[in-house]
């Protein structure tokens, strides 16, 4: 039981290339997210999933697209990166059972992540 | 809306000290509050919980009790160890908005021996 992993750990980007980051996850969640960590803003949501075929926007999707074609992936692109996009991004995922509010979000490893 | 404020870090502690991070929220519901840890280049682990007023978490030392009245849910630990040094983060979960967390901007602290 792995819980969530992330592809690839580290990358360099130059301004204007493109990305996909990998986000898998075992443990059968509904839920999915994509992060990105900046010094003193914390956690800023991107792009979340609630199932496999949906996406929603988060709080900063600008520059980011996402796809969840299978419940255990989920999937962050970046179609022309800028320098301001250089950093931590991490992917968590949720179970939707129960009483949704109480269950924990279980996070990667982390994918760091510099543009040029 | 919903949001965390945590107190600013970083916060420098001697070994055994007495450890206290402040967290207060803005909810529009009845939420539920998480502690998560980040040790250095890792992802966030869950350190402890409360999905109700007057629920106290506790994990490894550290205590968190929801206080309604005062919206805060403040992280405590007796005696701080060198393993301890991370980044902290507050969080809540609103079942108005179930699907997504907010997170507070997190508090480094470090424990020195």
């Amino acid at each position: 039981n792995a819980g969530v992993t992330q592809t690839p750990k580290f990358r360099v980007l130059k301004t204007g290339q493109s990305m996909t980051l990998l986000c898998a996850q075992d443990m059968n969640h509904e839920y999915m997210y994509w992060y990105r960590q900046d010094p003193g803003m914390g956690l800023r949501l991107i792009h979340y999933s609630v199932g496999e075929g949906t996406t929603a926007k988060g709080e900063v999707p600008d520059g980011y697209n996402v796809s969840r074609l299978k419940k255990q992936n989920f999937l962050l692109g970046l179609e022309s990166a800028a320098p301001s996009q250089t950093s931590v991004y991490f992917c968590a995922s949720r179970l939707a059972g129960g009483s949704l509010s109480y269950n924990e979000q279980f996070f990667g490893p982390g994918t760091r992540l510099t543009v040029l | 809306g919903n949001s965390v404020t945590q107190m600013e870090g970083p916060v420098t502690l001697s070994e055994e000290a007495f450890l206290t991070i402040n967290c207060t929220y803005t909810a529009t519901g009845y939420p539920s509050l998480f502690w998560y840890v980040q040790y250095p280049g890792e992802g966030l682990q869950l350190l402890l919980k409360a999905t109700k007023a007057d629920d106290k978490g506790s994990n490894k030392g550290f205590e968190a009790t929801y206080r309604k009245e005062t919206t805060s849910f403040h992280l405590e630990k007796g005696s701080v160890q060198v393993s301890d040094s991370a980044v902290y983060f507050c969080a809540l979960s609103d079942p108005n908005t179930g699907n997504q967390f907010y997170f507070g901007t997190g508090t480094s602290l470090t424990v020195i021996p």
